[in-house]
């Protein structure tokens, strides 16, 4: 069974760092794509970032690019995203996702549940 | 960046009724449009992707349909389990987005 948790949320005041983490268990982690998600109260969801299965970045949502930084380690089957200059509007809770590839595209088919993130003073 | 409208943004409806939500691209987007349930609390779960393809295991009441901008999702008859928001997701371009959502909510 596919699982992912993730882990390192907190309460932090704002311009703190926060490193978050994932950990993958139940496939072949170093064959997927990777991605995190975040949903802020109330609102809907957000893609945060993603990387390739060879530690290559995919990509940052402009709202987080140059302060947040994703990164993999296949050996410890973890994602983990460090998170700097945390702003209150990054308060969310955040979700790692495994990417899958179809013939019909790609898509994520496993999440985790998520962990919070708040940044208030 | 590629923007997804998603309407309604909430709805009512019964038990067995038929609930469909739209999904509208600002490109052509050909078919990466993914659906996502998504209940608090818990961790989304994709429905349908590549717009019309099923995900093992999600019951046959769940469908999809659609392709380069316009798209649509349809519920044929809504079970209690159902009442969650759901989300429309391109994979086209990055970044990735979402649609708003849609809250479906007991009449």
């Amino acid at each position: 069974e596919v699982q992912l948790v993730e882990s390192g949320g907190d309460l932090i005041q704002p311009d703190r760092s926060l490193r978050l983490s994932c950990a993958a268990s139940g496939f072949t982690f170093d064959e997927y794509a990777m991605h995190w998600v975040r949903q802020a109260p109330g609102k809907g969801l957000e893609w945060v970032s993603g990387i390739n299965y060879i530690s290559h970045v995919i990509g940052y949502a402009d709202s987080v690019k140059g302060r947040f930084t994703i990164s993999r380690d296949n050996a410890k089957n973890s994602l983990h995203l460090q998170m700097n200059s945390l702003r209150a509007e990054d308060t969310a809770f955040y979700y790692c996702a495994r990417d899958a590839t179809s013939i019909s595209g790609n898509y994520l088919d496993s999440w985790g549940r998520g962990t919070l993130v708040s940044v208030s003073s | 960046d590629i923007q997804m409208t998603q309407s309604p943004s909430s709805l009512s409806a019964s038990v067995g009724d038929r609930v469909t939500i739209t999904c509208q691209a600002s490109q052509d987007i050909k078919n990466y449009l993914n659906w996502y349930q998504k209940k608090p609390g818990t961790a989304p779960k994709v429905l349908i992707y590549g717009a019309s393809n099923l995900e093992t295991g999600v019951p046959s009441r769940f469908s999809g349909s659609g392709s380069g901008t316009h798209f649509s999702f349809t519920i044929s008859s809504l079970q209690p389990e159902d009442f969650a928001t759901y989300y429309c997701q391109q994979f086209a371009s990055l970044p990735l987005t979402f649609g708003g959502g849609t809250k479906v909510e007991i009449k």
